[in-house]
């Protein structure tokens, strides 16, 4: 099984975009455990979201995550220069293991 | 504040054994289960093995039977010994704090380069 991101996504400040992750299998549908993680250069990699859409207490509200059929999305909203980052998606398998997805670029223009 | 440190990084040359080291503060380490990530230069993320806290281990087909995973409650670190170490074990090795078995990992550290290369 797999997971599956777009190698890229950009948007301007202020707007809104969506990674999308897609499972090749049932990693997805079966199991509400989808996470999203961000990473900046040099920096530790950072939980946004959560069980498909919960947020941890320190993360802004401008982040969000949803689940339709084997497809997982973490949407950013009024985008900010400092959210330019590589976005990970990761979703707990049937074998008992976290699998990660290929990691999204997002650049703020 | 949850705090991972990590430690032990180096080059090494293939076929080596090399040790690396995770510190914890900031919650209770005895009862948390801890991971292993891994990120080669230009891939992806994968987690190469989980301390769980009750004893039970996790590894990956790409480490299994040559990466052992041992955690010291007492001093609140994880170890990960790596032996029989190939060029495509050189990653940026994270440790997290894994908040169940079903993820998610909550809190990660900088992380701490191997690199194998003759």
């Amino acid at each position: 099984s797999a997971l599956t991101q777009p190698a890229s996504v950009s948007g301007s400040p202020g707007q809104s975009i969506t990674i999308s992750c897609t499972g090749t299998s049932s990693v997805v549908v079966d199991y509400n455990y989808v996470s999203w993680y961000q990473m900046h250069p040099g920096k530790a990699p950072k939980l946004v979201i959560y069980d498909v859409f919960k947020r941890p207490s320190k993360i802004s509200s401008r982040f969000s995550g949803a689940k339709s059929g084997n497809t997982a999305s973490l949407t950013i909203s009024g985008l900010q220069p400092e959210d330019e980052a590589v976005y990970f998606c990761s979703s707990y398998t049937d074998t008992s293991t976290l699998l990660f997805g290929g990691g999204t670029k997002l650049t703020v223009l | 504040e949850v705090t991972l440190v990590e430690s032990g990084g180096d080059l090494i040359q293939p076929g080596g054994s090399l040790t690396l080291s995770c510190a914890a503060s900031g919650f209770t380490f005895s009862s948390n289960h801890l991971s292993w990530v891994r990120q080669a230069p230009g891939k992806g993320l994968e987690c190469v093995s989980v301390s769980y806290r009750d004893g039970d281990i996790y590894y990956s087909d790409t480490v299994q039977g040559r990466f052992t995973v041992s955690r010291d409650n007492s001093n609140n670190t994880v170890y990960l010994q790596m032996n029989s170490l190939r060029v495509e074990d050189t990653a940026i090795y994270y440790c997290a704090k894994v908040g169940r078995r079903s993820g998610p990992l909550s809190s990660w550290g900088q992380g701490t380069l191997v690199t194998v290369s003759s």
